[in-house]
């Protein structure tokens, strides 16, 4: 079973409007992280925000939030007020944080999603 | 702020030879990650290094090897490379809450 699924392959947007890109998980562990970065088509990976699996509210960086539905297993990417250098691949990942607490954690990656912004 | 730099950026290799992807970070991060990324997918986990002197398999090692040769720098190896191994490569490194950070890739192809 996939850990990570982005189910919409493409979407497009009108710039200026907020778009909403979809994001499930699954994982048995109480402590998890999950994670947006945005691949131009430069190719670089940028990291653009992270939700821990204990925070209480939605993590927000700018135009970007996350919208974390727990009991869903959901963390949808938010980006309001779209922007042509917004038209990009996005890709959500999880890091499942091991018994015993180790610092670092696997990310595993979904297959990501294109978004075009049209002016 | 040079961050995460990986060389070469480009490389076209023949079936059976050898070469080393290079990453070098500046951030003092503890551990450090090699990815491959594939058309249509998201990127997999080849190797990672948690700190100085440990290295882990990841998702898909078959066919590569890594060394962490310091804090900063952590090479990926191809032995023999073959067709299949034609992806890019990204290393990336992370510190606090594995906020991974990446190079700008390297994109390999093997004929």
């Amino acid at each position: 079973a996939q850990k990570i699924t982005q189910t919409q392959p493409g979407m497009f947007v009108q710039e200026k409007e907020a778009v909403t890109l979809d994001c499930t998980y699954d994982t048995s562990d109480p402590s998890y992280g999950l994670f947006w970065y945005k691949q131009p088509s430069s190719g670089e990976m940028i990291f653009l925000i992270y939700q821990g699996s204990y925070d209480q509210q939605n993590a927000t960086e700018g135009r970007y939030s996350l919208n974390f539905q727990k009991a869903r297993k959901s963390a949808n990417l938010v980006i309001s007020a779209s922007q042509l250098g917004d038209s990009a691949m996005y890709f959500c990942a999880m890091r499942e944080i091991p018994a015993g607490g180790t610092s670092y954690g696997k990310l595993t990656f979904g297959q990501g999603t294109i978004l075009t912004v049209h002016p | 702020n040079a961050g995460v730099t990986q060389t070469p950026k480009f490389q076209v290799l023949k079936t059976g030879q050898s070469m080393t992807l290079q990453c070098a970070q500046d951030m003092n991060h503890n551990s450090m990650y090699w990815y491959r990324q594939d058309p249509g997918m998201g990127l997999r986990l080849i190797y990672y290094s948690a700190s100085e002197g440990t290295t882990d398999k990841g998702e898909v090692p078959n066919g590569y090897n890594v060394s962490r040769l310091n804090k900063r720098e952590f090479s990926l190896r191809l032995e023999s490379a073959a067709p299949s191994q034609t992806s890019v490569y990204f290393c990336a490194s992370s510190l606090v809450k594995n906020i991974q950070y990446f190079g700008a890739g390297t994109r390999l192809s093997v004929l």
